[in-house]
């Protein structure tokens, strides 16, 4: 089975630019997750959808970043403008929580961002 | 918020050694959970430990969870060149759904 698919892999763009990053689930998988992370501060939640709703978007950090899931098999990370010190690998994880709440989560192989 | 806390933040040991990798947590939880990551590459899931569970082993992993001090430890036996990685503890978030994780143990095995 194919598992997280995320794109693009790499982005380098300039301070201002609008930056889409994109992420497709595990086929059957209900909750689907948004993490940022760094080196300062690790891997930080920023988003999380249940049933393609938006749960908790508390870790958004700012207006300029937003994220949707228009169906089961699709979401996005948009960051508009885009700062430098948005510089980070994004990472979309899914899981299966009608089997319970305590399922692994998979990771895809993340986009690494450089905003210059 | 950060909930677990691994330590050490780096770990150096030759091939064949044990490594072993502690996680402390704040709060009380229903399940710890252990994730590894190759450089490059995203968190790949270990093992699952429950709160009324007190070990749990799969293949060279053991994996030890003490509600009593909030802390839990990984343990890898005869470790390979190929374990080396960052190890990271992630522990449910007040609704249970999310995880939060912890920044994480960087495990380097020379051969």
């Amino acid at each position: 089975d194919a598992g997280v698919i995320q794109s693009p892999r790499h982005e380098v763009t300039e301070m201002g630019q609008e930056v889409t990053l994109r992420c497709k689930p595990i086929s059957g998988h209900n909750s689907l997750f948004w993490y940022r992370q760094t080196m300062m501060r690790g891997l930080e939640l920023l988003i999380y959808f249940n049933n393609n709703v938006p749960i908790d978007d508390s870790g958004m950090p700012e207006d300029r970043f937003s994220a949707k899931m228009p169906n089961a098999s699709f979401s996005t990370l948009k960051i508009q403008p885009s700062e430098p010190r948005d510089s980070a690998v994004y990472f979309c994880a899914s899981t299966n929580t009608l089997t319970g709440s305590d399922q692994p989560q998979h990771f895809g192989d993340g986009t690494r961002l450089s905003i210059l | 918020s950060q909930q677990g806390e691994e330590d050490p933040q780096a770990l150096s040991i030759q091939e064949g050694e044990n490594a072993t990798m502690n996680c402390s947590y704040k709060t009380s939880i229903n399940n710890l959970q252990w994730y590894r990551q190759n450089s490059g590459r995203g968190l790949v899931h270990l093992i699952l430990i429950r709160s009324n569970e007190r070990e749990k082993h799969s293949g060279r992993l053991r994996v030890t969870l003490d509600t009593s001090k909030k802390s839990s430890s990984l343990l890898i036996t005869a470790s390979r060149a190929a374990d080396t990685a960052s190890y990271f503890c992630a522990t449910p978030d007040q609704a249970g759904t999310a995880l939060i994780f912890g920044k994480g143990t960087t495990l380097s095995v020379s051969s």
